[in-house]
Formats: C-alpha cells, structure tokens, sequence
C-alpha cells in the first residue's frame, strides 16, 4: 500500500535552517509528482511547493520562493524540503503529498491522492 | 495567485443532506479535489475530478461544478463525518495550486 512518511521537524530558532524527508513506498515513486502542504497550528492548508515526476520542474508558493527548495532521489525514493531563512510564520505541521492527474474533455483535475502523517516545524527564539 | 472561497462551517442534522461550496476563478479550468480532515489527522481525499471517489470513500459524498462553483454533497450525513473539509485546485497561473478557507462541518 502507498506510504509516505515524513521526518526532520523540531525546534529552530528565527533565521534558521531544517531539511525536511518524506520516504515513499507502495507505489512507482519516479512517476509521481509530488507536494508539501503545510498547516499553522488552528488554521487551514497552504499549498507550499512541487516538484514534477523527474525533477525538473519544480514551483513554489509566494510566501517560501527563495527560502525554501524542493527535490527528489528518485533511486531512493525520497522527497526533501530545505528551507533556510525560517520565520515565526513558518510554524506548522508539513505534510508530503502524491499528486494525481485525472483528465476529461472540459477540463483537468490535479488532486493529492495519498498523504503523509504530517511532521511538525516549530519556528521560535 | 487564486483564491478559493468556502463558508467557514456548516451544520447538519444526522442522516439529512449538506453541500459544501467552493468558489474560485481557477475552477472554470480545473476541476476541485475534495478533503476531510479531523482533527490531529491528515487529510483524506473524498471526491475528485467531475465526481469522482476514492476507493473506500462512501457514495454518500458526490460533487459537482458549475461554472466558478464546485460543491460537495454528503446525503445521509453520518457522525463519522463531522470534519473539516478543504476544496483545492491547480492554479490559473499553471504554477500554483490553492486550497480553499476550509468549512467545518458538524452533524447534529
């Protein structure tokens, strides 16, 4: 069954770095694209970032250009989430998700069909 | 970037029907996926595409989209399913994805 599970949160201080890993199993990790979303504690998801099925395409929210970056190994299948410059407004729990693609003649569909159970990042002095 | 509009909560008396709007400029070119999320869990996905179900997900969740508008229907709400839920979709931009504001949902 498809698994992905997610580790490297913890405590970082403002202006600090963590490397986030999500290790997926189940399923062909090479022919996914893949997502982190992000919770703040009592708030809804925000969409952070993407990373298509061989790496090469790779987008990301407002709020993290520039700070934060996505990549993939697809030998190992691992995902992971460098984010530098972390700020107060970067506490939340990071979820790694699997991307899906469903087409039909008006439009497409892009839905995250498996989640990982989230790790938490806590950004505090 | 786009946004995608819900109401933040909704009710719903055990075993009657709810449906759960989402509105957004982005759903005129791509279709919204559905989540149920409760508390200290993941999400889940429950609906995608033009009304489409996850394996495992009951047939009392169906959607639809009109114009800027996707809804999710739960006929016959069940306890289980008092949650939150989350609308998202890929961006107009093609380089973003959004999820909407979230509307909770309680079964009286």
């Amino acid at each position: 069954q498809v698994q992905l599970v997610e580790s490297g949160g913890g405590v970082v201080q403002p202006g600090g770095s963590l490397r986030l890993s999500c290790a997926a199993s189940g399923f062909t990790f090479s022919g996914y694209a893949m997502h982190w979303v992000r919770q703040a504690p009592g708030k809804g998801l925000e969409w952070v970032t993407f990373i298509s099925y061989d790496g090469t395409n790779k987008y990301y929210a407002d709020s993290v250009k520039g700070r934060f970056t996505i990549s993939r190994d697809n030998s190992k299948n691992a995902l992971s989430l460098q984010m530098n410059s972390l700020r107060a407004e970067d506490t939340a729990v990071y979820y790694c998700a699997r991307e899906d693609r469903v087409y039909y003649f008006d439009r497409s569909g892009y839905t995250f069909d498996y989640w990982g159970q989230g790790t938490l990042v806590t950004v505090s002095s | 970037s786009s946004e995608l509009t819900q109401d933040s909560a909704v009710s719903v008396a055990l075993g009657q029907t709810v449906r759960i709007t989402c509105q957004g400029d982005s759903l005129r070119s791509y279709y919204a996926s559905w989540y149920q999320q409760k508390p200290g869990q993941a999400p889940l996905l429950v609906l995608y595409g033009k009304n489409d179900r996850p394996s495992g997900i009951p047939d009392r969740f169906s959607g639809s989209t009109s114009g800027n508008t996707a809804s999710l229907t739960i006929t016959g709400a069940q306890a289980e399913d008092e949650a939150d839920y989350y609308c998202n979709s890929r961006d107009n931009s093609g380089d973003h994805y959004v999820f909407g504001t979230g509307t909770k949902v309680t079964v009286l």
